[in-house]
């Protein structure tokens, strides 16, 4: 099976950008999606189709996808952007959905 | 503005089966272009995709539950359901359902809030 991998932890500095990545074998060839969870809360999307986001999602957002790796950037980062962030694909062969581990964001 | 509430048992018994509802409102479950799915968290720990089931009525379901899950939707009440059998303590998790926009990537948007499930005697 299809297998994401993310760094368990990232922290930036208030102002700073943050980039959370994503690994997986080819995952430029798949649409990648991105889910911010803040504690005691359900996901959000925040970036669907490697780079496009939905309404009411900062333009700090943004995201990047090629060869093995897809990149979540957070530009200017506050501390309310503080959370665990997913990355997700969708296998077509199979119709099965894969999420990463989960990165958690620390704003320092 | 689409909404979607996690209904159910808090607490299940080992080897006994549970069983969750979610209700839709804000907009048809019938509507097409879209599936209707589970997704699972264990206390601590990461997203788990359960399965979700398309307008048609077809499902899938991830491989590692597939022998326990049934999703099923009830078009009279808006809602769709969540059944899985056998369960365990590693059954133990804050279940969310969600809508999934059929296109090629699958995203899911929105959520409902979750419920916690517990596997306990």
């Amino acid at each position: 099976s299809y297998v994401l991998t993310q760094p368990p932890s990232v922290s930036v500095a208030p102002g700073q950008t943050a980039r959370i990545t994503c690994g997986g074998n080819n995952i430029g060839s798949k649409s990648v999606h991105w889910y911010q969870q803040k504690p005691g809360q359900a996901p959000v999307l925040v970036v669907y189709d490697d780079s496009d986001r939905p309404s009411g999602i900062p333009e700090r957002f943004s995201g990047s996808n090629s060869g093995n790796t897809a990149t979540l950037t957070i530009s200017r980062v506050e501390a309310g952007d503080e959370a665990d962030y997913y990355c997700q694909v969708w296998d077509s062969s199979s119709d099965f959905v894969v999420f990463g581990g989960g990165t958690k964001l620390t704003v320092l | 503005q689409l909404q979607l509430q996690e209904s159910g048992s808090g607490l299940v018994k080992p080897s006994q089966t549970l069983s969750l509802t979610c209700a839709v409102s804000g907009g048809s479950i019938s509507s097409g272009g879209y599936s209707w799915s589970w997704i699972r968290q264990p206390p601590g720990k990461g997203l788990e995709w359960i399965g979700y089931i398309y307008h048609s009525g077809s499902t899938y379901y991830n491989p590692s539950l597939k022998s326990r899950v049934t999703i099923s939707v009830d078009r009279s009440k808006n809602q769709f359901s969540l059944k899985l059998s056998s369960v365990t303590a590693a059954d133990t998790a804050v279940y969310y359902c969600a809508r999934c926009l059929v296109v090629e990537g699958r995203w899911f948007d929105p959520w409902g809030q979750g419920t916690l499930v517990t596997v306990s005697s």
